[in-house]
């Protein structure tokens, strides 16, 4: 079963403007989120993480919102730059003995940005 | 070395014979983990080891597939056997410590593919 869910396979935008990536879960367990950026022939690049004591974090361009009650959070990009065009994935982690330290992936979102 | 290295970086092979994916982890990581990318699909877990700790075994697919850490360093996995179905980029990654909030690095993949 999939745990971690990312609805849209792909999201165009142009540049300068905000990207929103969007990312759901089902299981309560889970207390920490990652978003991790792909580009082909690479291994997945660690971008932003944000545990589940706060609703928001915050890097350069990049801001994750984690919204608890609705098991869902998402990605901002802004703005957006064409070197960001990328596959992102979310993932996540439980404290419980069965999930501590195995991340579970969502199946990504490829993001292009136009110029 | 200074990232995680993988090889070898791609694998063709018949059905039915066995290959060994070798991952070196980022030096003095603890954590190592194994995961794999099919085609269209997020990236599923398969094990994880931490330091002397009993392997995580519980994302691998079928009794063909096995892993194992030397000295705490170098992984090697194994596929006996191979299927087409196990055509996927098998991805490594380590981490200092393992566990939650622990960014994991990956490494650039092995891209196999089953013939």
């Amino acid at each position: 079963d999939q745990q971690v869910k990312q609805n849209s396979p792909s999201l165009s935008v142009q540049e300068g403007r905000i990207s929103i990536l969007n990312c759901d879960y089902t299981n309560s367990m889970f207390d920490y989120f990652l978003w991790y950026k792909k580009y082909p022939a690479e291994g997945p690049t660690f971008l932003i993480s944000i545990s589940s004591i706060k609703d928001k974090n915050e890097d350069g361009r990049f801001t994750v919102f984690l919204n608890k009650s609705a098991k869902h959070l998402s990605l901002h990009i802004v703005p957006s730059q064409p070197g960001d065009s990328a596959v992102y994935f979310c993932a996540a982690s439980g404290s419980t003995t069965d999930s501590w330290g195995k991340l579970q992936f969502g199946a990504g979102t490829q993001v292009v940005v136009t110029p | 070395g200074a990232g995680v290295s993988q090889s070898p970086s791609n694998k063709v092979t018949e059905k039915g014979k066995d290959v060994e994916l070798r991952c070196d982890p980022i030096s003095g990581h603890t954590a190592l983990y194994w995961y794999r990318q099919s085609l269209g699909q997020g990236l599923e877990f398969l094990i994880y080891f931490q330091g002397n700790s009993a392997p995580d075994k519980s994302g691998l697919p079928s009794d063909r597939f096995s892993a194992e850490r030397t000295g705490g360093s170098v992984s090697t996995l194994t596929i006996q056997r191979t299927q087409q179905e196990d055509s996927a980029v098998y991805l490594c990654a380590s981490s200092l410590y393992g566990g939650q909030s622990t960014e994991a690095f990956f490494g650039q993949g092995t891209r196999l593919t089953v013939v």
